[in-house]
């Protein structure tokens, strides 16, 4: 099926280890995302890649880096987690925000 | 800082009635409004997007945009249970073609 394919959907981390979310779009969407959502806070940008090749900050970039790969796939990676960073993640496409189905992550 | 305010909710209405959705943003140089859907655990989807001051329907749905006042609202007629969810207000960032900026969002209940 078309869409937006994030992995993992579930992961804990302990503070200061590092992890990397995948995701990949089959839409050849050229802009792509990585939002995180809190509670009553909405969704936040952390970075955005308009396309292949470039990549952004967005309001909370802080503690985060990305890859854009290819055009398909967009990495996020979280050098040294911490708990402020528990949340969860979805990763979007395309102008109009086709977004996957979310990575939860805690951070102990 | 550009804002969009959404009440939190909850807005409750009954079955079959109309629920009234508002969003206020602060960004004139917002151009175009994203609706989105969000069930409880799951992802965002978009409902209705408008670009032009004035009404943009689509099946039960009806977006209102009056940039003058910086006010968009999301109209859904004979509302269903099925429709239960927050629903996001997205205005296009005035200064980018590529991000939006998205409110808290309102939860909506339809009460059977």
């Amino acid at each position: 099926n078309a869409g937006v394919t994030q992995t993992p959907k579930f992961q804990v981390l302990k503070t200061g280890q590092s992890m990397t979310l995948q995701c990949a779009q089959d839409m050849n969407h050229n802009s792509m995302y990585w939002y995180r959502q809190d509670p009553g806070m909405g969704l936040r940008l952390i970075y955005y890649s308009a396309s292949e090749g470039t990549t952004d900050k967005g309001e909370v970039p802080n503690g985060y880096n990305v890859s854009r790969l290819n055009k398909r796939e967009f990495s996020l990676r979280l050098e040294s987690a911490a708990p402020s960073q528990t949340s969860v993640y979805f990763c979007a496409s395309g102008p109009r925000l086709f977004f996957g189905e979310g990575s939860r992550l805690t951070v102990l | 800082q550009k804002e969009v305010e959404q009440n939190s909710g909850p807005l409750s209405v009954p079955e079959g009635a109309i629920a009234s959705l508002n969003c206020t943003y602060s960004d004139r140089g917002s151009q175009s409004f994203f609706w989105y859907r969000q069930y409880s655990g799951k992802s965002p989807e978009l409902i209705m997007f408008i670009y032009s001051n004035g009404d943009k329907e689509d099946g039960r749905f009806t977006a209102q945009l009056n940039k003058a006042s910086q006010y968009v609202s999301l109209l859904i007629r004979d509302s269903q249970p099925s429709d239960s969810a927050t629903y996001l207000c997205a205005p296009l960032d005035g200064d980018s073609s590529y991000k939006l900026i998205f409110g808290s969002g309102t939860r909506l209940l339809v009460r059977p």
